[in-house]
Order: structure tokens, then C-alpha cells, then sequence
């Protein structure tokens, strides 16, 4: 069964407008963790923002932000003032830890984001 | 500083031959992980590492074995290469911090793009 789930496969953004990518996700422990991950055209994995399922406030860095609403198991990104160079893949993932320490990252997906000039 | 560095970027190899990925990390992190890209993007663990020892692996074929020299070092080898492996694999590292969950950050490194002809 799909753990993390991206709707949006793709989305195109004009510049300087905000942008919400979707994330939903499946899981019955009560601790986990949940990530944003950025893939520009040139291949890296760069780490955005994270959030903890204990977290009571949504995590916010720089013009990210993720709001997340635990009840309805949602994590959605939020771009302010979005860039040229915010185009990219964005990837949400989940990390669980087992009983017995063991933790897993399980992505989501993608959504490909373009910004329009 | 690279924090996460993988060898070769590229690699590109016939059906049928032995390859290897070398992947070190110079954070001190205890965890170390192997994750496949395919063609659509879809990023999937393959192994974890905790301290040398084999934590996670995600029904990979044999042909794929792991080794970890030391915990800052994490190699991946393949044998006999199939078309279907052609993919770009990221190697990772972490420190997972139980107590506390925001310093649990996933470095990648920047990728091995390897083709199977």
C-alpha cells in the first residue's frame, strides 16, 4: 500500500506567486517524521524542511513552510514568492522507526514544479 | 567539504558485468543507505547500514551486495548487471537521533547515473 502519496504530478507556478504542493500519508505509529526533499535537473537530493509527528507548531524555514494537519495524515509544502529557481522535483517522504530501532525513509512520487517567468 | 561523496558519476557497462559504487561520508554519522532512482524518479531504499551492520533490505536481488569497511564507507556491488538496473543510485547518511527527532536529516550524496547496455 502507498505510504506517502503525491497527487500533483506535475504544477506550473508564475514567479513570485505561492505554491502548495500535496502530501498525504499512511502510517499507525504515533512517531514519525515527515521530510521535503528538493531534486533540481542537475540530480542532487537537497533537504528542505522537517517536520516531527510530537511537532505542535508547523515547521517553517526560509520562504518554505509545511502545513502539516495531523488528523487528516496531510504534510503539504508551501513555496512564498516562488523563483525561477524553485523549479524542480520536490519529494515528500516519511520516515518510521521500528521497534526495534530499525527507520526507514519511504518517498512519495514527486511533483515536477515549473515556475513561469 | 563534501559531506557525502559516491564514485563513479557515471557509470555505463554491458549486460552481464561485475560493477562497484563506492560511497563515503565524512559527518560521523552511524547510518548509512542505498536508494535506487528509476526512470520515472521514483526513489526506493535498497539497504541500510547502522554501524557496519545490515539494518534494512528491501527485497533487492543477491546480485546486489553491500559492504561497509568501516561506518563512514558503504559500497555497493552489483553482479551481473541486467538492463533493468539502469537507474541512478543515491547513497545517504544520517545520525538517527532518538532523542531528538529534528537532527535526523538524510544527507545525500550526488548520485551514480549508471546505464546497463
Amino acid at each position: 500500500a502507498q505510504k506517502i502519496t503525491q497527487t500533483q504530478p506535475g504544477m506550473f507556478v508564475q514567479e513570485k506567486e505561492a505554491v502548495t504542493l500535496d502530501c498525504t500519508y499512511d502510517t499507525s505509529d504515533q512517531s514519525y517524521g515527515l521530510f521535503w526533499y528538493k531534486q533540481p535537473s542537475s540530480g542532487e537530493m537537497i533537504f528542505l524542511i522537517y517536520q516531527g509527528s510530537y511537532d505542535e507548531q508547523n515547521a517553517t524555514e526560509g520562504r518554505y513552510s509545511l502545513n502539516f494537519q495531523k488528523a487528516r495524515k496531510s504534510a503539504n509544502l508551501v513555496i512564498s514568492a516562488s523563483q525561477l529557481g524553485d523549479s524542480a522535483m520536490y519529494f515528500c517522504a516519511m520516515r518510521e522507526i521500528s521497534n526495534f530501532g530499525n527507520e526507514k525513509l519511504t518517498f512519495g512520487t514527486g511533483t515536477r514544479l515549473t515556475i513561469i517567468p | 567539504d563534501t559531506a557525502v561523496s559516491q564514485t563513479p558519476k557515471y557509470l555505463v557497462t554491458q549486460m552481464g558485468n561485475d560493477k562497484s559504487i563506492k560511497c563515503e561520508q565524512n559527518l560521523g554519522h552511524d547510518t548509512m543507505y542505498w536508494y535506487k532512482q528509476d526512470s520515472k524518479k521514483f526513489l526506493k531504499i535498497m539497504f541500510s547500514y547502522n554501524n557496519k551492520e545490515l539494518i534494512i533490505n528491501e527485497t533487492v536481488p543477491n546480485r546486489f551486495s553491500p559492504k561497509s569497511p568501516d561506518k563512514a564507507h558503504l559500497n555497493l556491488h552489483i553482479n551481473s548487471l541486467e538492463l533493468g538496473d539502469s537507474a541512478v543510485y543515491f547513497c545517504a547518511s544520517s545520525q538517527l537521533g532518538l532523542a531528538d527527532w529534528s537532527s535526523y536529516e538524510q544527507y545525500f550524496g550526488p548520485g551514480t547515473r549508471l546505464t546497463v547496455t
